[in-house]
């Protein structure tokens, strides 16, 4: 079955420091999704990403999409203390419109 | 607009007896989700309703678990019997629809405990 993993599962970052994490899937993805956890809350939508290649920014976090539809990743230009989380990425493979696959997740810490 | 809501927030079992669970999605939302994160890993898809109909129930992991969501609203999440390995938060979302991914609108969980 298709496999969404994740690295690194986690980073300790401190304030003003960049970060990155990445989604990488088993399978052809027809788009992808991110998603972000905060401790002991639950997983809120970020962004969605549909075409080959594709980037999106919203502020500090800027999203990207490979060119074979099989990877992304999340950037985050210096992290703040509310950046802390769980970030998951989701994608639905090519084969299967409704299932949702989520990744491993990235677990990230900032400290001042 | 109303979010997601579960019931309970928390249950606390012994292994063997039966919990049941209860989603209500966001109001108008046809596509309805179970999910299952354990130990802080990945969030695991357990199965997806669009209205009362089961449209994927491929990430069941066995027939302890029924799902239902009679009349194409709330939907129930019975464990019966619950064993050790069944702990972990259930997650419910919902959806407006499915056409190439709309946002997945998630509730707060069910953390669930069986001892």
């Amino acid at each position: 079955g298709q496999q969404v993993m994740q690295i690194p599962q986690y980073q300790h970052v401190q304030e003003g420091e960049d970060f990155t994490t990445y989604c990488n899937s088993s399978t052809t993805l027809s788009n992808i999704q991110w998603y972000k956890q905060r401790p002991g809350g639950h997983p809120v939508f970020l962004i969605q990403l549909v075409k080959s290649g594709e980037v999106k920014k919203q502020k500090r976090l800027t999203f990207q999409f490979g060119e074979a539809k099989k990877n992304s990743s999340l950037h985050i230009t210096a992290t703040q203390t509310t950046d802390v989380g769980t970030y998951f990425c989701a994608g639905r493979n090519t084969g299967t419109a409704s299932k949702l696959t989520f990744g491993t997740g990235t677990r990230l810490q900032v400290t001042l | 607009e109303a979010g997601v809501t579960q019931f309970p927030s928390h249950s606390v079992i012994e292994k063997g007896q039966t919990v049941t669970l209860r989603c209500d999605p966001i109001s108008g939302h046809d596509n309805l989700y179970w999910y299952r994160r354990v130990m802080g890993k990945e969030i695991k898809f357990l199965l997806h309703f669009v209205k009362e109909s089961k449209q994927d129930e491929s990430g069941m992991p066995n027939n302890r678990f029924l799902a239902e969501r009679t009349g194409g609203t709330y939907s129930t999440l019975k464990v019966q019997p619950a064993e050790l390995e069944d702990s972990g938060v259930y997650f419910c979302a919902s959806s407006q629809g499915t056409a190439f991914g709309s946002p997945l609108h998630f509730g707060n969980g069910t953390r669930l405990t069986v001892t």
